[in-house]
């Protein structure tokens, strides 16, 4: 069990906007940046957005990201069959010290 | 542009260690400020961080694997190392090393491609 807490799957048709959560508590979300990466079938995860809502270079701005609290969200507009992957949104946990992960949002383009 | 390659045996017997090296190409291991980290992605689960060894060679472990881990760096090889010890089929999964900002915790920009390694008999 993930500690923190994502949607097992998410699902919209093209060029709609879907939004992906993330709930955490005081300890990590609340307390520390988000980070969310982009995962393919059989390839190395990528780094989608990090410091909560700051864009790496080549990442489309469809990709955003918010935080509110405890929970965080990744939003993506103008979806595209391209989008169709595995999402994982990621923080430093002060208790117990450790970088943690969400279970996984499978994303599918209908 | 950096590059990270995973290497190791891909077939471990319970009880036994597993090893793995991550070869860091483009720039020196202790150029900059990075951690360097170990992930792993069991079949069909979400990921989960082992733990990180800095530029320093200072290390981090995830609480849960503390007592049987091993992160080093090998600065003369431009390597770091993961060493987890007593396996079980719990630990078969998809093993990725990767750089992570400093001090951004949970940002990790470059990945190796994965490494799968299966525990069993």
């Amino acid at each position: 069990q993930s500690v923190l807490t994502q949607p097992p799957s998410a699902s919209g048709t093209p060029g709609q906007r879907v939004t992906i959560s993330c709930s955490g508590s005081s300890s990590n979300i609340g307390d520390n940046t988000v980070t969310w990466y982009q995962q393919f079938p059989g390839t190395a995860p990528k780094l989608l957005i990090s410091r909560t809502n700051q864009r790496p270079s080549g990442v489309p701005d469809r990709f955003s990201g918010s935080k509110s609290g405890t929970s965080a969200s990744l939003a993506i507009s103008g979806l595209q069959s391209a989008d169709e992957a595995d999402y994982y949104c990621a923080t430093w946990d002060d208790s117990p010290n450790a970088v943690v992960f969400g279970g996984g949002t499978k994303l599918t383009v209908l | 542009q950096v590059q990270l390659q995973e290497s190791g045996p891909g077939l471990v017997k319970p009880s036994q260690a597993l090893s793995l090296t991550c070869t860091v190409s483009g720039g020196p291991i202790t150029s900059g400020s990075y951690y360097w980290s170990w992930i792993r992605r069991p079949a069909g689960k979400g990921l989960e961080w082992i733990g990180r060894v800095y530029t320093s060679g200072s290390t981090s472990y995830n609480p849960s694997l503390k007592s049987r881990l091993t992160i080093s760096l090998d600065t003369s090889k431009n390597q770091f190392s993961l060493k987890l010890s007593s396996v079980t089929a719990a630990d078969t999964a998809v093993y990725y090393c990767a750089r992570e900002q400093w001090p951004s915790a949970g940002v990790f920009d470059y990945w190796g491609q994965g490494t799968l390694v299966t525990v069993s008999s």
